[in-house]
Protein backbone atom coordinates (compact mmCIF):
# COMPACT_ATOMS: atom_id res chain seq x y z
CA UNK A 1 0.00 0.00 0.00
CA UNK A 2 1.77 2.76 -1.05
CA UNK A 3 -1.07 5.29 -0.66
CA UNK A 4 -1.78 8.09 1.67
CA UNK A 5 -5.15 8.98 2.52
CA UNK A 6 -6.69 12.24 3.06
CA UNK A 7 -10.22 12.79 4.59
CA UNK A 8 -12.59 15.30 4.03
CA UNK A 9 -11.36 16.13 0.27
CA UNK A 10 -13.56 19.42 0.75
CA UNK A 11 -14.79 21.17 3.80
CA UNK A 12 -16.11 24.41 3.90
CA UNK A 13 -16.09 25.88 6.85
CA UNK A 14 -17.37 29.09 9.02
CA UNK A 15 -14.87 31.41 10.87
CA UNK A 16 -16.05 30.26 14.35
CA UNK A 17 -15.75 26.50 13.44
CA UNK A 18 -13.61 23.92 14.64
CA UNK A 19 -12.57 21.13 12.11
CA UNK A 20 -10.08 18.33 11.86
CA UNK A 21 -8.06 16.93 8.67
CA UNK A 22 -6.97 13.69 8.95
CA UNK A 23 -4.38 12.09 7.20
CA UNK A 24 -3.09 8.24 7.07
CA UNK A 25 -0.50 6.22 5.77
CA UNK A 26 0.52 2.15 6.27
CA UNK A 27 4.03 2.81 4.54
CA UNK A 28 5.84 2.46 7.75
CA UNK A 29 7.25 5.88 7.25
CA UNK A 30 8.38 7.99 10.28
CA UNK A 31 8.17 11.40 8.94
CA UNK A 32 4.74 13.28 8.11
CA UNK A 33 4.03 16.28 6.80
CA UNK A 34 1.79 19.13 6.48
CA UNK A 35 2.04 21.66 3.74
CA UNK A 36 -0.06 24.77 2.49
CA UNK A 37 -1.08 25.37 -0.95
CA UNK A 38 -2.79 28.00 -2.81
CA UNK A 39 -3.79 28.63 -6.09
CA UNK A 40 -0.66 28.97 -8.75
CA UNK A 41 1.99 28.60 -5.59
CA UNK A 42 4.12 25.60 -4.70
CA UNK A 43 3.43 23.67 -1.47
CA UNK A 44 4.65 25.62 1.57
CA UNK A 45 5.58 23.63 4.71
CA UNK A 46 4.05 23.93 7.80
CA UNK A 47 4.81 21.13 10.41
CA UNK A 48 6.90 17.91 10.41
CA UNK A 49 6.55 15.25 12.29
CA UNK A 50 9.35 12.72 12.93
CA UNK A 51 8.90 9.51 14.88
CA UNK A 52 5.62 11.02 16.03
CA UNK A 53 7.06 14.16 17.68
CA UNK A 54 6.67 17.98 16.53
CA UNK A 55 10.24 18.32 14.90
CA UNK A 56 9.51 21.64 12.36
CA UNK A 57 6.48 24.38 13.14
CA UNK A 58 7.03 27.20 10.21
CA UNK A 59 5.93 29.48 12.58
CA UNK A 60 2.44 28.63 11.96
CA UNK A 61 -0.33 30.52 13.60
CA UNK A 62 -1.99 28.57 16.80
CA UNK A 63 -5.31 28.38 14.62
CA UNK A 64 -3.49 25.30 13.37
CA UNK A 65 -3.13 22.83 16.13
CA UNK A 66 -1.08 19.40 14.32
CA UNK A 67 -1.72 15.75 16.19
CA UNK A 68 -0.14 12.44 15.68
CA UNK A 69 -1.71 9.93 17.27
CA UNK A 70 0.56 7.17 16.16
CA UNK A 71 3.09 6.25 13.63
CA UNK A 72 0.12 6.15 11.02
CA UNK A 73 -2.41 9.10 11.32
CA UNK A 74 -1.56 12.54 11.33
CA UNK A 75 -4.53 15.19 12.19
CA UNK A 76 -4.59 18.92 11.50
CA UNK A 77 -7.29 20.94 14.12
CA UNK A 78 -8.31 23.73 12.82
CA UNK A 79 -9.85 26.74 14.86
CA UNK A 80 -11.26 30.02 14.21
CA UNK A 81 -9.29 30.22 10.84
CA UNK A 82 -9.65 33.30 8.36
CA UNK A 83 -10.67 33.60 5.00
CA UNK A 84 -6.87 34.39 3.63
CA UNK A 85 -6.62 30.44 5.44
CA UNK A 86 -8.54 28.94 2.17
CA UNK A 87 -6.30 26.82 0.41
CA UNK A 88 -5.54 22.90 -0.42
CA UNK A 89 -4.28 21.31 2.59
CA UNK A 90 -1.74 18.25 1.63
CA UNK A 91 -0.02 15.79 3.80
CA UNK A 92 2.67 13.67 3.09
CA UNK A 93 4.88 11.32 4.29
CA UNK A 94 8.39 9.90 4.10
CA UNK A 95 10.94 6.98 4.96
CA UNK A 96 13.05 9.35 6.03
CA UNK A 97 12.80 13.02 6.26
CA UNK A 98 13.83 14.84 2.96
CA UNK A 99 13.54 11.77 1.18
CA UNK A 100 11.16 10.59 -1.80
CA UNK A 101 8.00 11.53 -0.35
CA UNK A 102 4.08 10.14 -0.95
CA UNK A 103 1.13 12.84 -0.82
CA UNK A 104 -2.08 12.38 -0.40
CA UNK A 105 -5.01 14.11 -2.42
CA UNK A 106 -5.26 17.01 -0.15
CA UNK A 107 -8.20 18.37 1.59
CA UNK A 108 -9.67 21.54 -0.56
CA UNK A 109 -10.60 24.13 2.35
CA UNK A 110 -12.50 27.10 1.74
CA UNK A 111 -13.52 29.33 5.06
CA UNK A 112 -16.37 31.60 4.77
CA UNK B 1 15.25 30.27 1.69
CA UNK B 2 16.58 27.41 -0.55
CA UNK B 3 13.04 27.76 -2.26
CA UNK B 4 14.33 27.24 -6.22
CA UNK B 5 13.19 28.67 -9.10
CA UNK B 6 11.62 27.49 -12.07
CA UNK B 7 11.98 27.92 -15.77
CA UNK B 8 9.35 28.87 -17.49
CA UNK B 9 6.72 29.48 -15.84
CA UNK B 10 4.78 28.48 -17.93
CA UNK B 11 5.15 25.89 -21.12
CA UNK B 12 2.95 24.91 -23.89
CA UNK B 13 3.95 22.07 -26.46
CA UNK B 14 2.65 19.52 -28.95
CA UNK B 15 1.52 15.86 -28.55
CA UNK B 16 5.01 14.64 -29.28
CA UNK B 17 7.62 17.01 -28.82
CA UNK B 18 10.06 17.11 -25.76
CA UNK B 19 9.84 19.52 -22.98
CA UNK B 20 12.02 20.93 -21.03
CA UNK B 21 12.08 22.87 -17.22
CA UNK B 22 14.94 24.25 -15.54
CA UNK B 23 15.34 24.81 -11.78
CA UNK B 24 17.85 26.53 -9.93
CA UNK B 25 18.68 26.93 -6.55
CA UNK B 26 21.22 28.69 -3.69
CA UNK B 27 22.84 26.44 -1.61
CA UNK B 28 24.18 23.17 -1.38
CA UNK B 29 22.03 19.86 -1.44
CA UNK B 30 22.56 16.00 -1.11
CA UNK B 31 19.91 15.78 -3.57
CA UNK B 32 17.17 16.54 -5.70
CA UNK B 33 14.11 15.61 -6.66
CA UNK B 34 10.91 16.38 -9.18
CA UNK B 35 7.34 16.32 -8.63
CA UNK B 36 4.31 16.04 -10.77
CA UNK B 37 0.86 17.73 -9.75
CA UNK B 38 -2.28 17.36 -11.78
CA UNK B 39 -4.75 20.13 -11.43
CA UNK B 40 -5.80 20.34 -7.80
CA UNK B 41 -4.59 17.45 -6.86
CA UNK B 42 -1.74 15.70 -4.59
CA UNK B 43 2.21 15.88 -5.79
CA UNK B 44 3.34 12.67 -7.51
CA UNK B 45 7.09 11.62 -6.75
CA UNK B 46 8.89 11.66 -10.24
CA UNK B 47 12.94 10.90 -10.28
CA UNK B 48 15.26 12.03 -7.46
CA UNK B 49 19.08 12.15 -8.17
CA UNK B 50 21.86 12.84 -5.65
CA UNK B 51 24.68 15.16 -5.69
CA UNK B 52 27.11 12.87 -7.12
CA UNK B 53 25.16 11.95 -9.97
CA UNK B 54 25.08 13.65 -13.38
CA UNK B 55 22.11 12.39 -15.28
CA UNK B 56 19.28 10.49 -14.26
CA UNK B 57 17.02 8.61 -16.46
CA UNK B 58 13.16 7.09 -15.84
CA UNK B 59 10.58 6.45 -18.34
CA UNK B 60 10.31 9.16 -20.46
CA UNK B 61 12.12 11.36 -18.02
CA UNK B 62 15.55 12.59 -17.95
CA UNK B 63 16.89 14.64 -14.96
CA UNK B 64 20.78 16.52 -15.07
CA UNK B 65 22.17 17.92 -12.19
CA UNK B 66 25.17 20.98 -12.05
CA UNK B 67 25.82 21.14 -8.62
CA UNK B 68 28.38 23.66 -10.00
CA UNK B 69 25.80 25.73 -11.11
CA UNK B 70 23.46 24.92 -8.61
CA UNK B 71 20.91 23.78 -11.45
CA UNK B 72 18.93 20.88 -12.57
CA UNK B 73 16.89 20.13 -15.51
CA UNK B 74 13.79 17.67 -16.64
CA UNK B 75 13.30 16.58 -19.45
CA UNK B 76 9.65 14.93 -20.96
CA UNK B 77 10.44 13.35 -24.45
CA UNK B 78 7.63 12.56 -26.83
CA UNK B 79 5.36 14.25 -24.58
CA UNK B 80 1.57 12.98 -24.35
CA UNK B 81 -1.61 15.25 -23.04
CA UNK B 82 -1.53 13.66 -20.01
CA UNK B 83 1.89 14.99 -19.14
CA UNK B 84 -0.50 18.22 -18.73
CA UNK B 85 0.53 19.03 -15.20
CA UNK B 86 2.73 21.21 -12.65
CA UNK B 87 5.97 20.41 -12.52
CA UNK B 88 7.92 21.56 -9.18
CA UNK B 89 11.30 20.47 -8.24
CA UNK B 90 12.43 19.91 -4.03
CA UNK B 91 15.43 20.70 -2.54
CA UNK B 92 16.47 19.71 1.26
CA UNK B 93 16.90 22.35 3.60
CA UNK B 94 18.27 20.66 6.79
CA UNK B 95 17.92 17.45 7.87
CA UNK B 96 13.98 17.66 7.68
CA UNK B 97 12.71 20.06 5.34
CA UNK B 98 12.10 19.68 1.45
CA UNK B 99 11.27 23.50 -0.22
CA UNK B 100 9.51 23.34 -3.41
CA UNK B 101 10.35 25.55 -6.33
CA UNK B 102 8.20 28.01 -7.95
CA UNK B 103 6.89 25.28 -11.07
CA UNK B 104 6.61 24.86 -14.07
CA UNK B 105 2.99 24.54 -15.38
CA UNK B 106 3.10 22.53 -18.27
CA UNK B 107 0.65 22.53 -21.34
CA UNK B 108 0.67 19.54 -24.15
CA UNK B 109 -1.47 19.94 -26.91
CA UNK B 110 -3.46 17.03 -28.69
Amino acid sequence: DTEVTQTPKHLVMGMTNKKSLKCEQHMGHRAMYWYKQKAKKPPELMFVYSYEKLSINESVPSRFSPECPNSSLLNLHLHALQPEDSALYLCASSQFSSSEAFFGQGTRLTVV
Amino acid sequence: SQQGEEDPQALSIQEGENATMNCSYKTSINNLQWYRQNSGRGLVHLILIRSNEREKHSGRLRVTLDTSKKSSSLLITASRAADTASYFCATPEGYQKVTFGTGTKLQVIP
